[in-house]
């Protein structure tokens, strides 16, 4: 199997506090995670590529001191949404690599933050 | 960021009707990947593509890699109602790198 799993599904908070969401493989081990944000009716664009045992790569546009990303092990992967604001209200959704090169992503079943 | 081109946006059939829908892109891709996600979901991985021409099939989803790898296809034969969701291409530009370029999606509705 190729289970990917994050907690929480479903998160709301309040304007400046910070917001952890974990995705774990659950049945394989995945030295790199993704990370994803999905706002309505839109597809998902790569926020970030968690690597273990290194500092994440984020993509263009994403500050890194705002999302915060550490892959603890090989199964773990933390999200952390720092001094969240009403528009980092979104579905964020993790994926881990598996197979051949790694090139069949699995994803989680997503958190839905909403930050009021 | 980039995102591959999906057509169409949105189709509305009748169960029973086989669907088709394409994603292409300006540039080459190495892989090609299909998934489906239901509201509130994550996405799931329906079929993966590795060599250009290559035809693969899951159940009632047949997929292809075109020839010049800037282009797929997903063919859904004898929709049902759970078919319903949104579909999304995904390539993969290098071995090696993992990072994933997601099309725009396309939304399937199944009028009763």
């Amino acid at each position: 199997g190729a289970v990917v799993s994050q907690h929480p599904s479903r998160v709301i908070c309040k304007s400046g506090t910070s917001v952890k969401i974990e995705c774990r493989s659950l049945d394989f081990q995945a030295t790199t995670m993704f990370w994803y944000r999905q706002f309505p009716k839109q597809s998902l664009m790569l926020m970030a590529t968690s690597n273990e045992g290194s500092k994440a790569t984020y993509e263009q546009g994403v500050e890194k001191d705002k999302f915060l990303i550490n892959h603890a092990s090989l199964t773990l992967s933390t999200l952390t949404v720092t001094s969240a604001h009403p528009e980092d209200s979104s579905f964020y959704i993790c994926s881990a690599g598996k197979g051949w090169d790694q090139a069949e992503q699995y994803f989680g079943p997503g958190t839905r933050l909403t930050v009021t | 960021g980039q995102q591959l081109n999906q057509s169409p946006q949105s189709m509305f059939i009748q169960e029973g009707e086989d669907v088709s829908m394409n994603c292409t892109s300006s540039s080459i891709f190495n892989t090609w990947l299909w998934y489906k996600q239901d509201p509130g979901e994550g996405p799931v991985l329906l079929i993966a593509l590795y060599k250009a021409g290559e035809l693969t099939s899951n159940g009632r989803l047949t997929a292809q890699f075109g020839i010049t790898r800037k282009d797929s296809f997903l063919n859904i034969s004898a929709s049902i109602p759970s078919d319903v969701g949104i579909y999304f291409c995904a390539g993969l530009e290098n071995f090696g790198n993992e990072k994933l370029t997601f099309g725009t999606g396309t939304r399937l509705t199944i009028i009763p």
